[in-house]
């Protein structure tokens, strides 16, 4: 049972913009950074977002994340049918001492 | 720049005890730390724990007395060993570098690159 939640699944439309959320507590969260990863079908995770809201080189600034007190965000605009995939949030929990993942989130364009 | 490779038995079984390997390119494992991530087939990911540089390791407590991960330097390569293995065990299990840290804003962490992922299943 993942402590951090995400919806199962949004979509939108080609060109279109989703928002991801991820929910967690004071222990994880709310005091340690965010990072999110794109699974491809049938492919391994990517890393999208590293420390709340920064792209590693070579992702497009389509991609974007926030953090306000114990949710992040994950935003994608101008959607693509590449983008058809599941999103995990992650981050570290104090209190367990251990790395969560997300519940993960299914993207339909 | 560093890719990544596991390799092990598809086919474990029962009771028995799961090695993976994995095959470190285009850089030193002695330079960061290391994970293994599992995911059960439809279902979401599960970390299992990590490696440093120094050898120590840091567990999943859901798997602590199960697992076992080290470094070997002389291949380049990092090692998870799973112990009496169950059925529910099979799973895609990938192995990334992990950036860790501290600073006034939390721990940090993330994972680049992964591997493709190597899938096992546990079975008699």
């Amino acid at each position: 049972q993942s402590v951090l939640t995400q919806p199962p699944s949004v979509s939108a439309a080609p060109g279109q913009k989703v928002t991801i959320s991820c929910s967690g507590s004071s222990s994880n969260i709310g005091n340690n950074y965010v990072s999110w990863y794109q699974q491809l079908p049938g492919k391994a995770p990517k890393l999208l977002i590293y420390d709340n809201n920064r792209r590693p080189s070579g992702i497009p600034d389509r991609f974007s994340g926030s953090k306000s007190g114990t949710s992040a965000t994950l935003g994608i605009t101008g959607l693509q049918t590449g983008d058809e995939a599941d999103y995990y949030c992650g981050t570290w929990d104090s209190s367990l001492s251990v790395y969560v993942f997300g519940t993960g989130t299914k993207v339909t364009v | 720049q560093v890719q990544l490779q596991e390799s092990g038995p598809g086919l474990v079984k029962p009771s028995e005890t799961l090695s993976l390997t994995c095959a470190v390119s285009g850089g030193s494992i002695s330079s960061y730390s290391w994970s293994w991530i599992r995911q059960p087939a439809g279902k979401g990911l599960e970390w299992i724990g990590r490696v440093y540089t120094s050898g120590s390791t840091n567990y999943n407590p859901s798997l602590k007395s199960r697992v076992t991960m080290s470094l070997d330097t002389s291949k380049n390569q990092i090692s998870l060993k799973v112990s009496s293995v169950i059925a529910a065990d099979t799973a895609v299990y990938y192995c990334a570098r992990h950036i860790t840290g501290y600073n006034r804003g939390g721990f940090y962490n993330w994972f680049d690159p992964w591997g493709q992922g190597t899938l096992v299943t546990v079975s008699s």
